[in-house]
């Protein structure tokens, strides 16, 4: 069964540090997708980025990372230079392929405080 | 083009209560799914829909929660009696296509049952 883990349950920063929310992932599936997703104080869920199981490629997104590594099943969100609007609880999430769920199984969040 | 948009935005009931959210998913999307997000229990997926169809259910906690897709616009879900337990909020989100394409999610639902 898939699974993933948000070990960091909330983390508090002083703006313009540099953050890393981690995410470890459990799938039988060789093919697979990952994603982060935000979710504000207002409540709506946001997305902001998905990988394929193929893509190792780091991606980067103006102040935004992230960090896929398959050898450790792990997709790590690196936010750069936070600001007080980054503020929010941040979701990543895995969907399976051709033969397991497609429907998004969700970690636990990471709520991140940025103070000013 | 709008969004998922559900109604109401929020609900409050009384226990045995019949409650019922609905969902409009994005136009041309093809999958829809409903989330149930609670303190305890995190975000989790209750059912989705593929092309109208239910193709898991299993999520959906017990016999007084029911889904309905009566077409491609719309759809519902349903409690029947409410239980306090059933205080949360309530998800919907569409997709177009692949299982690989992101996920668009509607404002959700708070419900609360007394």
């Amino acid at each position: 069964a898939q699974k993933v883990t948000q070990a960091q349950t909330e983390i508090s920063v002083v703006e313009k540090e540099d953050v890393t929310l981690d995410c470890v992932y459990e799938t039988r599936d060789t093919t697979y997708y990952l994603f982060w997703y935000k979710q504000p104080p207002s409540g709506e869920l946001v997305f902001l980025i998905r990988r394929n199981s193929f893509d190792e490629q780091n991606e980067i997104s103006g102040r935004y990372s992230w960090n896929f590594q398959k050898s450790t099943s792990s997709f790590n969100f690196t936010i750069t230079a936070s600001q007080v609007v980054d503020s929010a609880v941040y979701f990543c999430a895995l969907s399976e392929g051709y033969t397991g769920r497609r429907a998004l199984t969700f970690g636990s969040g990471t709520r991140l405080q940025v103070q000013p | 083009d709008a969004g998922v948009i559900q109604s109401p935005r929020h609900e409050v009931t009384e226990m045995g209560q019949e409650v019922t959210l609905r969902c409009k998913p994005i136009s041309g999307h093809d999958y829809l799914f409903w989330y149930r997000q609670t303190m305890m229990r995190g975000l989790e997926l209750l059912i989705y829909f593929n092309n109208n169809v239910p193709i898991d259910d299993s999520g959906m906690p017990e016999d007084r929660f029911s889904a309905k897709m009566p077409n491609a616009s719309f759809s519902t879900l349903k409690i029947q009696p409410s239980e306090p337990r059933d205080s949360a909020v309530y998800f919907c989100a569409s997709r177009a296509g692949l299982t690989g394409n992101e996920q668009f999610f509607g404002p959700g639902t708070r419900l609360t049952v007394l």
